[in-house]
C-alpha cells in the first residue's frame, strides 16, 4: 500500500502562474484534507472533503480551489500564484487502518513562488 | 469557530526531566484530539489519539489527557531523552470532520 501520495514533490512558479497539486490515497478513507505549513508554524487547513462529492473551506481558503475527483483523489489548484503562497503543502486522509483511527499524511509538496 | 493554541511555543529542558506540553481549544464540541510529532523537514507522526469520551491515553513514556469541558489537553513526557527533540502538534477534530491544528511546541532536550 502506497498510503497517501502527492505530486509533485517540489515546484517553482512565477507570480501569476497556475498549477494543480495532486493527492491520491489507497486507504479507502472518506475524509481528505489539504494543509499548508509555513516555516516555524503549525499546519493551517485550506480545504477539506468529508466524503466523495463534498468539499468545505478551512481556515485559509483564499487563492485556492479544490476538486474531490473520486474517493481516491483530492486536488488543490492555485489559479494565480502569489509569493505569499510559498509553503509546504500536505495532503492527509482520516480513517481507520489496522484498528486505529488517525490522520495519515502525504510526504508534502514544497512550493516556491517567485 | 474552533481555535487551537499551544503553549509554550518553545521549550528547552535537560535530559531526564519530566515535562508537560499544553493544548487548548475554544469549542468543546470535539470528536477527538490527536498529538503528533514532527522532526525538522519531515512529515507528521501520530503519537496518541484521545476520543471525546476518554480522559487519557498512554503509549510508553507518553501520556495524553483530555478535559473537554475546560478545552484543554496535555501531553506528558516522562524521563525525556535527546531523541524526543522535535515539534509537537495537537489537532482537534470536530463532528463535521474538520481537523484544526495548533501552532506547535518546539521541544529541545539538552544532553
Amino acid at each position: 500500500n502506497a498510503g497517501v501520495t502527492q505530486t509533485p514533490k517540489f515546484q517553482v512558479l512565477k507570480t501569476g502562474q497556475s498549477m494543480t497539486l495532486q493527492c491520491a490515497q489507497d486507504m479507502n478513507h472518506n475524509s481528505m484534507y489539504w494543509y499548508r505549513q509555513d516555516p516555524g508554524m503549525g499546519l493551517r487547513l485550506i480545504y477539506y472533503s468529508a466524503s466523495e462529492g463534498t468539499t468545505d473551506k478551512g481556515e485559509v481558503p483564499n487563492g485556492y480551489n479544490v476538486s474531490r475527483l473520486n474517493k481516491r483523489e483530492f486536488s488543490l489548484r492555485l489559479e494565480s500564484a502569489a509569493p505569499s503562497q510559498t509553503s509546504v503543502y500536505f495532503c492527509a486522509t482520516y480513517g481507520l487502518a489496522g484498528g486505529t483511527e488517525t490522520q495519515y499524511f502525504g510526504p508534502g509538496t514544497r512550493l516556491l513562488v517567485l | 469557530k474552533q481555535e487551537v493554541t499551544q503553549i509554550p511555543a518553545a521549550l528547552s529542558v535537560p535530559e531526564g526531566e519530566n515535562l508537560v506540553l499544553n493544548c487548548s481549544f475554544t469549542d468543546s464540541a470535539i470528536y477527538n484530539l490527536q498529538w503528533f510529532r514532527q522532526d525538522p523537514g519531515k512529515g507528521l507522526t501520530s503519537l496518541l489519539l484521545i476520543q471525546s469520551s476518554q480522559r487519557e491515553q498512554t503509549s510508553g513514556r507518553l501520556n495524553a489527557s483530555l478535559d473537554k469541558s475546560s478545552g484543554r489537553s496535555t501531553l506528558y513526557i516522562a524521563a525525556s531523552q535527546p531523541g524526543d527533540s522535535a515539534t509537537y502538534l495537537c489537532a482537534v477534530r470536530g463532528s463535521a470532520s474538520k481537523i484544526i491544528f495548533g501552532s506547535g511546541t518546539r521541544l529541545s532536550i539538552r544532553p
